[in-house]
Order: C-alpha cells, then structure tokens, then sequence
C-alpha cells in the first residue's frame, strides 16, 4: 500500500524559500503525477504543480516563477521549493499522487496523500 | 484557465437524507477529466470519484457522479454520519492549472 510522508521546517521566515520533501513508501515513484496541493487556513484547496517521474513538470501559473518540484528516483522522493514566501503561502502543504492515461484521455484522480505539514510564514 | 463554480456552499441536511452536489465548470470539459474528493476537518482529501462517475476503490455505492459537458454532480443517496465534511470537484487539464471547485460544505441540520 503506497503511502506519502510530508517532511520539512514547519516555520519559514518571509522572503526565505519554503522546502518540503515528499518521500513515497510502499511502490515505486516511477509512473503516476507526483503533486503539491496546499490549503491556507479555513480556505479550499489550490494546485501548485507536479512532476511526472520521468520529469516532465507543469505548475500554476500564479505560482510558476517562485516554485520549482524536482524528484529523486533514487530516495524515492519528490520535493518542493517556493521562494520569497510570504504570509499568504502559509498553509497545510499536501503531497498527492495522481494518474492520467494519456492512451485513454482519462484521469483516474489524486487517490494517494499525504497527511498534510503546516507550514507558517512569520518571523 | 477553466474555473469551477461549486453550489450550494452549503448543504444542510439531515442523516438519511438525499445530497445533491453541483459543480459547474466555466467551460464545456470533457467528462474524463473530472474528479471529486471529500475532505474531513484535520484529514486530507480523499478521491471520492474520477473520470465524473467511477467510484474510487473502496468507495460505498451511496455516493455517484454524473454529469457532462459543463455541468457535474455528486449525489449521496442517504447521508451517513461520516459523510458530512467538505467536497470539492477537480478537473484536469493538459495545460495548467488543475482546477479545485471552491468546495460545499454538508453540515448535519
């Protein structure tokens, strides 16, 4: 049974860089979408990006020139980096793992996350 | 970039009862493409049903999705006690970004 574990400093300082790692236990990180999704406090949730095991990446647009997901194959992990934080980038961080088929055109969801880690930005 | 308009924001409603979920999309989307999570105070989300109509593995058979074109639901056919909790719709798209509906809220009447 694949699972996912969020690790990284709970606390960042505004304008420092926000990093998380996701390591996957229990499968392999080849195949499937690797994402971040976060949820400000009382808010919904919002898509940052993904990265595809073989290294293909897409972000948000509204967060695409402070972010970058790379992935280590190797730990079996993937990793998150949001630079020049602020206070409105505070909020629970998810790592997911979703699938699409581009042979079917068919997305089968996010169906593997991670508990979630809070992070707050604040000095 | 294709916005999601979940309605109602809230849902009050009580258990036994029938909940009707609507997402609609800004745009026509293609059915494939939609997904919808329910989300527990404290817990992740956690993948309800994919593709507008599969349920996820494990998933119990009161919850269906239908819907096509712009226009999508999520149908509890009689609420359990777990069931109230927040639900958001999600599409894919080839180019970003993944899209979240801004959630309903099933709270107990």
């Amino acid at each position: 049974q694949v699972q996912l574990q969020e690790s990284g400093p709970r606390l960042v300082k505004p304008s420092e860089t926000l990093s998380l790692t996701c390591t996957v236990s229990g499968g392999s990180i080849s195949s499937y979408y690797w994402t971040w999704i976060r949820q400000p406090p009382g808010k919904g949730l919002e898509w940052i990006g993904y990265i595809y095991y073989s290294g293909s990446i897409n972000y948000n647009p509204s967060l695409k020139s402070r972010v970058t997901i790379s992935v280590d194959t190797s730990k079996n992990q993937f990793s998150l980096k949001l630079t020049s934080v602020t206070a409105a980038d505070t909020a629970v961080y998810y790592c997911a793992r979703a699938w699409y088929s581009s042979n079917w055109n068919y997305y089968y969801g996010m169906d593997v996350w991670g508990q979630g880690t809070t992070v707050t930005v604040s000095s | 970039e294709i916005v999601l308009t979940q309605s109602p924001g809230t849902l009050s409603l009580s258990p036994g009862e029938r909940a009707t979920l609507s997402c609609r999309a800004s745009q026509s989307v293609s059915s494939n493409h939609l997904a919808w999570y329910q989300q527990k105070p404290g817990q992740a989300p956690r993948l309800l049903i994919y593709g507008a109509s599969t349920r996820a593995t494990g998933i119990p058979d009161r919850f269906s999705g239908s819907g096509s074109g712009a226009d999508f639901t999520l149908t509890i056919s009689r609420l359990e006690p777990e069931d109230f909790a927040v639900y958001y719709c999600q599409h894919y798209d080839s180019s970003p970004p993944w899209m979240f509906g801004q959630g309903t809220r099933v709270e107990i009447k």
